[in-house]
């Protein structure tokens, strides 16, 4: 079993629509979630950062973590064709300082009609 | 622009030759990572560095492959003998380091194609 799950799409949905982006992971020691959004030969680019369970809110975005299912989601209100791009679940554990490299998902690559 | 930089964007070599990336973190940060990222794939964990410290390195990485962070500025990234299965998007991203907000921000990347 792969340590991030992350169903790769593609997903394609109408402009204005709500867009659910998940992962999972099987590793209870992870203790930090991020979403990266990646646009076709770019780099990636940090969306949310969470470290609890629970929801945090940016804009149009929704970060949600339920650590006892293993389960990260990320939902996107109002769709528009400039979040076309590929979103990343990317986790971390915490040693203390002593190691900090992200795992990723596969990416799920997301495309917003007009 | 204050970001993650990377040079070059784009490298086309032969198989068999030798290849060397360089990457500018963001100035404040001490911690700095380089990542691979292959097609229709999540970026995969090669290096890392702690300032100058090359503290960890992935099985990914293999004899072939060899970094450095010689003023715990810049570092680069060279690949030996290079093989067609090494053409893949190298990310580098750097970090404060401190670890409840370690965020990584990536630079651009260097796309690399052997042939």
């Amino acid at each position: 079993q792969k340590e991030v799950e992350q169903d790769p799409g593609p997903l394609s949905v109408p402009e204005g629509a709500i867009v659910s982006l998940n992962c999972t992971y099987s590793n209870s020691a992870f203790q930090y979630f991020m979403w990266y959004r990646q646009y076709s030969r770019k780099g990636p680019e940090l969306l949310m950062y969470t470290y609890s369970s629970g929801n945090k809110e940016d804009g149009r975005f929704t970060a949600q973590v339920d650590k006892s299912s293993k389960y990260i989601s990320l939902f996107i209100r109002d769709s528009q064709p400039s979040d076309s791009a590929t979103y990343l679940c990317a986790i971390r554990m915490n040693y203390g300082g002593s190691q900090g490299n992200l795992i990723f998902g596969k990416g799920t690559k997301l495309s917003v009609k007009p | 622009d204050t970001g993650v930089s990377q040079d070059p964007r784009h490298k086309i070599t032969k198989r068999g030759q030798n290849v060397t990336f360089r990457c500018d973190p963001i100035s404040e940060h001490n911690r700095l990572y380089w990542y691979r990222q292959t097609l229709g794939q999540g970026p995969e964990f090669l290096t890392y560095f702690q300032n100058e410290a090359q503290l960890e390195k992935s099985r990914l990485l293999s004899d072939r492959f060899s970094a450095e962070r010689p003023k715990g500025s810049f570092s680069t990234l060279e690949i030996q003998r290079t093989e067609q299965g090494d053409s893949a998007m190298y990310l580098c991203a750097s970090s404060l380091g401190f670890p409840s907000t370690d965020t990584q921000y990536f630079g651009p990347g260097t796309r690399l194609t052997v042939l």
